[in-house]
């Protein structure tokens, strides 16, 4: 069994670039979510993805955006990067959301650094 | 809004000390929550849910909605405990998770 992959590993850009970040899922798991973890917080939701539709957002402006493929893979893009978007970025996946909850198994992350 | 907190950053112990890691939420719904736990240069994952009850590697955590807590516990901590460790809050029909800022956990030989 195949765990959560995630890439780029790190990630440099400048104030007003575009970004995308790609995450693989576990093998047989159909849902993605998105984390942004800024230095000493902990995780912070910002979407979910299941059968490549998004179902549910955090707090988190349009500027952020995601997809998710008919293999269950995914992409974050952030447009006009901020400064404070320098983040570690994680994705997690899980075998399905409906019903009862079931276990979230996390990426590595992206070190995403905005100058 | 739904909330959890970590009031301390760090605790360091003695092996064999006992460890208690604090978790407090806010949620006005029926809340469930976990533990994740992040060792050294590996990713974030589960290490126990209120809901199965069970006791993963000597960690406990008993769900205490009068005092809406979730506090980790341990009655004698080694030293591959050393991690960082987060409390989590499920809401939503979406699994979205809440977490707190996380807590450093140094066992000391």
């Amino acid at each position: 069994e195949t765990g959560v992959t995630q890439s780029p590993t790190h990630l440099i850009k400048t104030r007003g670039q575009q970004v995308t970040l790609r995450c693989s899922s576990q093998s047989g798991h159909n849902t993605v979510s998105w984390y942004q973890q800024a230095l000493g917080q902990g995780p912070q939701f910002i979407f979910q993805y299941y059968r490549e539709e998004e179902n549910g957002r955090g707090n988190f402006p349009p500027r952020f955006s995601g997809l998710q493929f008919p293999n269950y893979s995914s992409e974050l893009n952030v447009n006009a990067l901020e400064l404070d978007d320098s983040a570690l970025y994680l994705c997690a996946s899980s075998r399905d959301t409906s019903g009862s909850y079931n276990e979230q198994f996390f990426g590595p992350g992206t070190r995403l650094t905005v100058l | 809004a739904q909330r959890v907190t970590q009031p301390e950053k760090l605790l360091s112990v003695f092996k064999g000390a006992p460890v208690e890691l604090k978790c407090n939420y806010s949620y006005s719904g029926s809340p469930e929550l976990f533990w994740y736990v992040q060792y050294s240069r590996q990713r974030l994952q589960l290490l126990l849910r209120h809901i199965s009850r069970e006791s993963i590697k000597g960690f406990t955590a008993d769900l205490n909605k009068g005092e809406t807590s979730f506090h980790l516990k341990k009655p004698f901590a080694q030293e591959e405990d050393s991690a960082m460790y987060y409390c989590a809050l499920l809401t939503g029909a979406n699994s979205k998770l809440t977490f707190g800022k996380g807590i450093t956990l140094s066992v000391r030989p």
